[in-house]
């Protein structure tokens, strides 16, 4: 079965500090990964996504993802941390051989950026 | 801005009764998906829509239903609601072949 786990409920960095939101996957053939973010009462947003290509991947805000196919993970990065990142941060996988809104969700993680 | 609006924002049914909830698609977005989200959890997918005619289904049942329509706008139809369905329900639209979903804010609903 494809599956999705990001092992950590919540994160605490400091602000100016790196950041790691960790996801490890299960898929059959090649992942398409993707990271988004949700804010308070909002949809969800695109952050990036890995479908073929450079393992080291960067999206918005700063924001960059690295694809390790051995461990078969998918770590969102920063290298400097703002409040402004606070929010729940979701990895997904779309489903092998299902339609392009077809993704599997991660429970998500709480990104909580202190001052 | 994304583009994708929702509605209603929130709403309150009672267990049996039935809901529609729309959605607007960002312009030249043919594809909607839609997406289940319970509290504490990921978005899960319900099914897709492209050019009027569902083209994937998730591990829903057939009560829960959709349309499409000339314009792109979409409705999530749910009939003889359940408690368990009290979720927030976002809807996600794409164009061209890139795989970036655009997300509305989504409608929660409550199932009293």
């Amino acid at each position: 079965a494809q599956s999705v786990a990001q092992p950590e409920d919540q994160v605490n960095v400091a602000e100016g500090n790196p950041l790691t939101v960790k996801c490890t996957y299960s898929v059959s053939g090649n992942p398409y990964l993707f990271w988004y973010v949700q804010y308070p009462n909002r949809g969800l947003q695109f952050l990036l996504k890995y479908i073929t290509g450079d393992n080291l991947v960067k999206g918005s805000y700063g924001f960059e993802a690295e694809f390790n196919k051995s461990q078969t993970s998918f770590h969102l990065k920063k290298p400097s941390a703002l409040v402004s990142d606070s929010a729940l941060y979701f990895c997904a996988v779309r489903v092998y051989g299902g339609s392009q809104g077809n993704l599997i969700f991660g429970k998500g993680t709480k990104l909580s950026v202190k001052p | 801005e994304t583009g994708v609006t929702q509605s209603p924002t929130h709403l309150i049914k009672t267990r049996g009764q039935q809901v529609t909830l729309r959605c607007s698609s960002q312009s030249g977005h043919n594809t909607v998906s839609w997406y289940q989200q319970a509290l504490g959890q990921g978005p899960q997918f319900i099914f897709q829509y492209y050019r009027e005619e569902e083209n994937g289904r998730g591990n829903f049942p057939p009560r829960f239903s959709g349309l499409q329509f000339p314009n792109y706008s979409s409705e999530l139809n749910v009939n003889a609601l359940e408690l368990d369905d009290s979720a927030l329900y976002l809807c996600a639209t794409t164009g061209a072949q890139n795989e970036k979903l655009f997300f509305g804010s989504g409608t929660q609903l409550s199932v009293l």
